[in-house]
Order: C-alpha cells, then structure tokens, then sequence
C-alpha cells in the first residue's frame, strides 16, 4: 500500500519569511511522481510544483522549491519570501504511474502573518 | 477554456434522493479519477477510469456509481443520498508520459439535508 504522511496540520510564517512544509511517503514502485497542490479557501486544487522520482535534482519553481530525499522517502516544499496569498492548504501526493493512482496526505494548513 | 470542468458546483438535496454530477475534460487524457474531500478535508480517490474502463475502485458503497460515456467525460451518480455523503466531490484528469500531471477540477460542494 502507497501512503503519504504530512506530520504539521498546521503551519505560520511571517510574510516575507521561508517556511518548510514536511512530506514522507512510502511505495514500493520504482516509477512515481510527487507533487504538492495547494487549496485555498475558494476549494481549487492548484499545481503548485512536480518531481519526477528519477530525477535527483531538487524541482524549482520560482519561491517554491522542494528538498526531495529519495533513499529517506522524503518529499519537503520549502516557500521563500512567503506571501499573503501564499495562505492555504497544502497536500502532498504521490502519484503511482503503474496503477494511475494518487495518495494524497492529510494536508498542511499554512497562515501568513503580515 | 477550462481544462477540467464540473457541473454543478453546489448541490443542495435531502436524504434519499439521486443525484448526479458531471465532469467533462478538454486535454486529451486518458485518465480520469473522482476524489471526495470530507470536513476534516482529507482527500480520498473513489474511482479512477482508463479509457472508460474502470482501473481503481477504492471501497466506495455500491450507492455510487461512475459512469464514463466517452474518455473526456466521468460522470457519478449517487443514489439514496446519506447525510454522511455531504463533501466537496472533484473531478481530475491524467497525462501521462513524461509529464505526469493531475489536473482537478474546480470540486462540487455537496450538501445532504
């Protein structure tokens, strides 16, 4: 069985700040993706960035960037200079290419302190 | 153009009825899933369809029922509505190849009186 596991319900960071949002997870495939999506109140799932399993560099995009360990099964989304807007609930999945089936977590709620 | 759409977005019923809810994707893929987020907003796969075909049914009563008239379309209909159905019900789509991707749609609130 695939599982992923967000360990902080709940985070804050002072605007303009960096915070890390943890991730572990557990599969037995070789081939499988990760993503983090991020849900504000409005209930959309957003894309906010992707890992390929094979690759080992680090995936970037713009202040978001994620510090993916893969012998630790560890998949973290660090923020830089965090933004009002940036306040929502963010899900880490693991997306199971063979059997197209996603795990998501339990989610993380991040507040931003102006 | 909305890459991953749904119909409705809100969804008000009693207890008992039937209900249907639509998903329609415009990306080409092959893969479509139903997600159900509860009030403590976990996020739980129901049903994944592979070219209409049925691939993951996770332990869903058999009051739910996907229906998948074509590869762009996912619908599921919910018959004997419970008060426990009540959630946000999203739709999502798949590429494949190398750029593996899920793509949500906007979710459907629905609320079982």
């Amino acid at each position: 069985a695939q599982t992923v596991t967000q360990s902080q319900p709940e985070m804050s960071v002072q605007e303009a700040e960096t915070v890390t949002l943890s991730c572990t997870y557990d599969t037995s495939e070789s081939d499988y993706y990760l993503f983090w999506y991020k849900q504000p109140p409005s209930r959309q799932m957003i894309l906010v960035i992707r890992q390929e399993a094979y690759k080992q560099q680090n995936a970037t995009e713009n202040r978001f960037s994620v510090n993916f360990q893969k012998a630790a099964k560890s998949f973290s989304l660090k923020i830089s200079d965090s933004q009002l807007g940036d306040a929502a609930m963010y899900f880490c999945a693991c997306l199971n290419t063979n059997a197209g089936k996603s795990t998501f977590g339990d989610g993380t709620t991040l507040t931003v302190k102006p | 153009d909305t890459a991953v759409s749904q119909t409705p977005k809100y969804l008000v019923t009693q207890m008992g009825n039937d209900k249907s809810i639509k998903c329609e994707q415009n990306l080409g893929h092959d893969t479509m899933y139903w997600y159900k987020q509860d009030s403590k907003k976990f996020l739980k796969i129901m049903f994944s369809y592979n070219n209409k075909e049925l691939i993951i049914n996770e332990t869903v009563p058999n009051r739910f029922s996907p229906k998948s008239p074509d590869k762009a379309h996912l619908n599921l209909h919910i018959n004997s509505l419970e008060l426990g159905d009540s959630a946000v019900y999203f739709c999502a789509s798949h590429s494949g190849g190398a750029w593996e991707t899920q793509y949500f749609g906007p979710g459907t609130r629905l609320l079982v009186l």
